[in-house]
């Protein structure tokens, strides 16, 4: 089956700087990948998604790379800003019309110090 | 519009019990998903229900089930709780069409074995 990992699990960056947050894949079958955002007590948000059709997505300060030879894709957040510090997860999903199979990653702590 | 709910807020049971969780999909929903999110593990996809059946699992014993209603309405039961089912249970409903592209997540439920 799919194993989905995070990186780092925990990340502290100055306000205006940027963050990286790093997840690895391992079935190729995956082909479609979400990052959500956590704020503290709240649901997860969908805040940007990828497939495996293209290389980078960009949305104003967030942005998601995908590797699909190395299986690995990462979020970008670029000038940070205290309202970004939330836990980050990232999905690899095989979207099949018989059954959608869903990966997560561990999360990411980011903490943006003002 | 009304979003994702979840019922109970918080439920507490003892080892061996069962625990019942209900979620109420976005209208016009007609595919709702389960995950479960204990305590440094991140999110994991638990049950897949549309139109009224079971679409997909995931990896997780036959003691957590569920169903959904002609409403849409969805049910999720533990039974036999462990110490480790304690977490925080998400429900998050779709379009069937849009599958997790447009997911929209409830509150969760928090159940806590003791």
């Amino acid at each position: 089956g799919e194993n989905v990992e995070q990186h780092p699990s925990t990340l502290s960056v100055q306000e205006g700087d940027s963050a990286v947050i790093k997840c690895t894949y391992s079935d190729s079958a995956s082909n479609y990948f979400p990052w959500y955002k956590q704020e503290l007590g709240k649901r997860p948000q969908l805040i940007i998604d990828i497939r495996s059709n293209v290389g980078e997505k960009k949305d104003q300060r967030i942005a998601v790379t995908l590797n699909k030879t190395a299986k690995h894709f990462s979020l970008h957040i670029t000038e940070t800003q205290p309202e970004d510090s939330a836990v980050y997860f990232c999905a690899a999903i095989q979207l099949r019309w018989t059954g959608n199979q869903f990966y997560f990653g561990t999360g990411t702590s980011l903490t943006v110090i003002p | 519009e009304a979003g994702v709910t979840q019922s109970p807020t918080h439920l507490i049971k003892t080892r061996g019990q069962q625990a019942t969780l209900r979620c109420s999909p976005i209208s016009g929903h007609t595919s709702v998903y389960w995950y479960q999110q204990a305590l440094g593990l991140g999110l994991q996809f638990l049950l897949w229900y549309d139109e009224g059946e079971e679409r997909n699992r995931g990896n997780f014993p036959p003691r957590f089930s569920g169903r959904q209603f002609p409403n849409y309405s969805s049910e999720l039961n533990v039974n036999a709780l462990e110490l480790e089912d304690s977490a925080l249970y998400l429900c998050a409903s779709s379009f069937r069409d849009r599958g997790p592209h447009e997911q929209y997540f409830g509150p969760g439920t928090r159940l806590t074995v003791t």
